[in-house]
């Protein structure tokens, strides 16, 4: 069975900084993209960023480009997002998804829950 | 960039057939991906590659799209399909754009 769990969420001070991991089972890891999506409380998707499946190229949501980096290291299964200089806006439930062919997601994760408060 | 345009909320009598829209300029020369989530849960694929089924999903949950305008199709809706509808697309420069979402009530 696919499964991706996420885990690295919490409460940030605006400002600080993330790190976001998502662990995948059962698939292939390294034959895939992966992506990640966030959900602001009460409002739509919107698609953060998503790697290729050897890591060499990256994509990013246009009004999220330079604060978030994703990465994976295909020996441990895991995929990363790392968020710098948080801010209000940025507070949201992420997903961790498994994309078919960068185009549409078949696989989510139950998400990890990031707050940017003082 | 592309913009996917959906109605806020869409209300179907139990056992009826409810539509759902999204609307965006040539979408029907698209592929459109549907996914439905329940409230505190994650997205669940329903429809992808506009007609398409994944494993799992009831054959209630339908979907077609030409024009301006694709649509997911639910035929004898249950009240466990109340839930929130998105519709996405790929494209080449913004590459994945979701609809605002949709609720859909079953009365």
């Amino acid at each position: 069975e696919v499964q991706l769990l996420e885990s690295g969420g919490g409460l940030v001070q605006p400002g600080g900084s993330l790190t976001l991991s998502c662990a995948a089972s059962g698939f292939t890891f390294d034959s895939y993209a992966m992506s990640w999506v966030r959900q602001a409380p009460g409002k739509g998707l919107e698609w953060v960023s998503t790697i290729s499946g050897n890591g060499g190229s990256t994509y990013y949501g246009d009004s999220l480009k330079g604060r978030f980096t994703i990465s994976r290291d295909n020996a441990k299964n895991t995929l990363y997002l790392q968020v710098n200089r948080l801010r209000a806006e940025d507070t949201a439930v992420y997903y961790c998804a498994k994309p078919i062919l960068y185009y549409y997601m078949d696989v989510w994760g139950k998400g990890t829950t990031v707050t940017v408060s003082s | 960039s592309y913009e996917l345009t959906q109605p806020l909320s869409v209300s179907v009598a139990l056992g009826q057939t409810g539509r759902i829209t999204c609307g965006a300029s040539n979408i029907g020369s698209r592929n459109v991906h549907w996914y439905q989530q329940k409230p505190g849960q994650a997205p669940v694929l329903v429809m992808y590659r506009d007609t398409n089924r994944p494993s799992g999903i009831p054959e209630r949950f339908s979907g077609s799209n030409s024009g301006n305008t694709a649509t997911l199709t639910i035929s004898g809706a249950q009240a466990g399909d109340e839930a929130d509808y998105y519709c996405q697309v790929w494209d080449s420069s913004t590459a994945v754009v979701f609809g605002g979402g949709t609720k859909l009530t079953v009365l």
